[in-house]
């Protein structure tokens, strides 16, 4: 059965630093979305790409967080320099094309900022 | 401003009987509903959705009720099994002026189910 990829699973990091997540959609899905998850509340959109343009990135922190999608297949999330408050799960969301509203989430990334 | 709101953070029932998982929105444009289903250290899997055109969808042992003029949405689990045991999470999303549907999902926080054997 085909997934949505992530990696790493778990990711610790000094503030100030660099953090970078990779996803990986399920093939032939157009549509990709990264949400972030803070403990004891549901998931929360970042950003959204239809193949490799951004539609959607109006709650991207867009100070530290970046996001690409260049060949308009995986995908990379970044954050630059990290704080405290990043510490959460982020998810990667994969849809076959927008308009679709069942979206495949990944495993996430557990990211814990010290 | 919480556009999806789940009250209940948790519910506990005993194997065999219903559980009822209810939702609140506030947003007239959401047009369409979704039930996620998460287990610990894995992503949201796809429960059930439900259409605003419609006021019920049946899958198995899920039932999902929509209540527009309430905006009130409920899923209903008959009967309950210990595997159902995880967090539960409601999800809307609305449609552009073309009538397709932007995509985005927005969640509520969350009910975490328990079923006792």
């Amino acid at each position: 059965e085909a997934e949505v990829a992530q990696s790493p699973r778990y990711k610790i990091t000094e503030k100030s630093q660099a953090v970078a997540f990779w996803c990986d959609p399920i093939s032939g899905h157009a549509t990709l979305y990264w949400y972030r998850q803070i403990l004891g509340q549901g998931p929360e959109l970042l950003v959204q790409f239809q193949d490799e343009s951004v539609v959607d990135d109006s709650q991207l922190p867009k100070d530290r967080f970046s996001a690409e999608r260049l060949k308009g297949v995986d995908s990379t999330l970044k954050i630059q320099p990290a704080e405290l408050g990043d510490s959460a799960m982020y998810l990667c969301a994969s849809s076959v094309e927008a308009g679709n509203n069942e979206q495949f989430f990944g495993p996430g990334t557990r990211l814990t900022v010290l | 401003d919480q556009q999806v709101k789940q009250n209940s953070p948790s519910l506990s029932v005993q194997e065999g009987r219903i559980s009822i998982l209810n939702c609140d929105y506030t947003n007239s444009m959401f047009d369409y509903f979704l039930w996620y289903k998460k287990y610990p250290a894995e992503g949201p899997t796809f429960l059930i959705s439900i259409s605003s055109i419609k006021d019920k969808n049946e899958d198995g042992r899920f039932t999902v009720f929509l209540n527009k003029s309430a905006k009130h949405l409920s899923l209903h689990i008959v009967p309950s099994q210990p595997g159902d045991s995880a967090v539960y999470f409601c999800a809307a999303s609305e449609a552009n002026a073309g009538g397709t549907s932007y995509g985005k999902l927005t969640f509520g926080q969350g009910t975490i189910l328990t079923v006792h054997p």
